[in-house]
């Protein structure tokens, strides 16, 4: 079965980097697209990022263009977001997430926190 | 882009049937068919419960019933449950702006 875990959340002080990771699973990695989606304390979920099924193509929310950059190694069935200039409106729990034929966010993991605190 | 807008809260007995409402523009829900619908319980990842509007995955109940009116789109459970409370995000993909947009969730209570 398809699964998908996070890891590389934590505390990290306003300003500084930090790269988070899903390993995936039971499923062709390199043939899906991925996604990560984040969901505030106690708010609703927002999509962050996408990368393509062969990392060509990424595609950013306007949020975090410029300071968060997705890639992937299909070689390990691994895919990151490296977190740089984080403020305070950063801190979620960050889902990788796969995609569907484009318009389909199906599988979902289970999420890493990450709380920027100085 | 802004959040799509649902109800804060819906409720409803054991047995009886809901509806959950999220408004769009014509730039997102009006624009195209994808919309998906996504269960989550506290503490625990989304998972999807419908796609393209009315499609349900494999393994989803057909109490779960999806469809769409103009900037309107909306998830219908049939038969609730206890199982089924949980927060409800709706979402929609739209290729020519932020590529996708979610709700602002709805807190279903089973009474």
């Amino acid at each position: 079965q398809v699964q998908l875990m996070e890891s590389g959340g934590g505390v990290v002080q306003p300003g500084r980097s930090l790269r988070v990771s899903c390993a995936a699973s039971g499923f062709i990695f390199s043939d899906f697209g991925m996604h990560w989606v984040r969901q505030a304390p106690g708010t609703g979920l927002e999509w962050v990022a996408l990368i393509s099924y062969d990392g060509s193509d990424k595609y950013y929310a306007d949020s975090v263009r410029g300071r968060f950059t997705i890639s992937r190694d299909n070689s390990k069935n691994t895919l990151f977001l490296q977190m740089d200039s984080l403020g305070a409106e950063d801190t979620a729990v960050y889902f990788c997430a796969r995609g569907f034929a484009n318009s389909i966010i199906d599988y979902w993991g289970q999420g890493t926190l990450v709380s920027v605190s100085s | 882009q802004s959040a799509l807008t649902q109800p804060a809260s819906v409720s409803g007995s054991p047995g009886q049937s809901i509806t959950i409402s999220c408004t769009g523009s014509s730039s997102d829900i009006g624009a195209y068919n994808f919309v998906s619908w996504y269960q989550q319980h506290p503490g625990n990842a989304p998972r999807l419960v419908i796609y393209d509007v009315g499609n349900r995955p494999s393994g989803v109940s057909d109490r779960f019933f999806g469809s769409k009116s103009g900037n309107t789109a909306s998830l219908t459970i049939y038969g609730l449950q206890p199982e089924d409370e949980a927060d409800y995000y709706c979402s929609s993909y739209t290729p020519r702006n932020t590529l996708y947009v979610f709700g602002s969730g709805t807190r279903v209570t089973v009474l």
